[in-house]
């Protein structure tokens, strides 16, 4: 069993469309992230939601917005795609948001806006 | 502010030569410390960590860890590189809050026939 799933693993779309990633984690961990690695392999924390609440919102524009329906589930909804939107984007999870958690990560999406 | 420098982007050793790839951090609280590996197309894989137990920290296939506080890092080595240990590791921090992680530029490791 995959313990931290994302769909899809592959997105190619145009500017200006609006997608949206899906994250599951099967591991009964309270909190779940999104990373996105850039075209330099630089991973950068986006959010962080702690058994459906909102804890991390860096400085990511609001054209992102995540949704956790249950603390199993954390989507990313991306409106009017950019072309720096290009990106993988990890989903991971964790026990709970203390430090010295282990975080497990997703194999990723790609997205490629063109 | 925490931060994570990991020099050199690039390392590349011989099979069977010992691996080194070099970590420091900056922290204003005692460090929570990770390392973790990327394959190709792959998520990434938690190979070792610190959380101020021991400071040599023994991870997954062979790796190993020691954390330095006068030098502030974090090195992870190996004694002998495989060819399966071809990927790109990170090293990172934990933030004081929300536990999230705060990721070094990335090391991708070469293993030469």
């Amino acid at each position: 069993d995959t313990a931290v799933s994302q769909t899809p693993k592959y997105l190619v779309t145009q500017m200006g469309n609006d997608k949206s990633i899906k994250c599951e984690q099967n591991l009964g961990h309270d909190t779940m992230y999104w990373y996105k690695q850039d075209s330099k392999k630089f991973l950068k924390i986006m959010f962080s939601y702690n058994n459906k609440e909102l804890i991390i919102n860096e400085t990511v524009p609001n054209r992102f917005s995540p949704k956790s329906p249950d603390k199993a589930h954390l989507n990313l909804h991306i409106n009017s795609l950019e072309l720096g939107d290009s990106a993988v984007y990890f989903c991971a999870s964790s026990q709970d948001h203390r430090v010295w958690g282990t975080q497990y990560f997703g194999p990723g999406t790609r997205l490629l806006v063109l | 502010a925490q931060s994570v420098t990991q020099l050199g982007s690039h390392v590349s050793v011989s099979e069977g030569a010992l691996v080194l790839l070099r970590c420091n951090y900056s922290s204003s609280v005692p460090p929570y410390l990770f390392w973790y590996v990327q394959y190709p197309n792959q998520g990434l894989q938690l190979l070792l960590k610190y959380t101020s137990a021991a400071t040599l920290v023994k991870g997954i296939n062979g790796f190993e860890a020691e954390f330095k506080k006068s030098e502030t890092s974090f090195h992870l080595t190996k004694p002998s590189a495989h060819m399966s240990d071809a990927a790109e590791y990170f090293c990172a921090v934990s933030a004081a809050q929300g536990g999230k992680l705060i990721f070094g530029q990335g090391t991708e490791l070469s293993v030469k026939p």
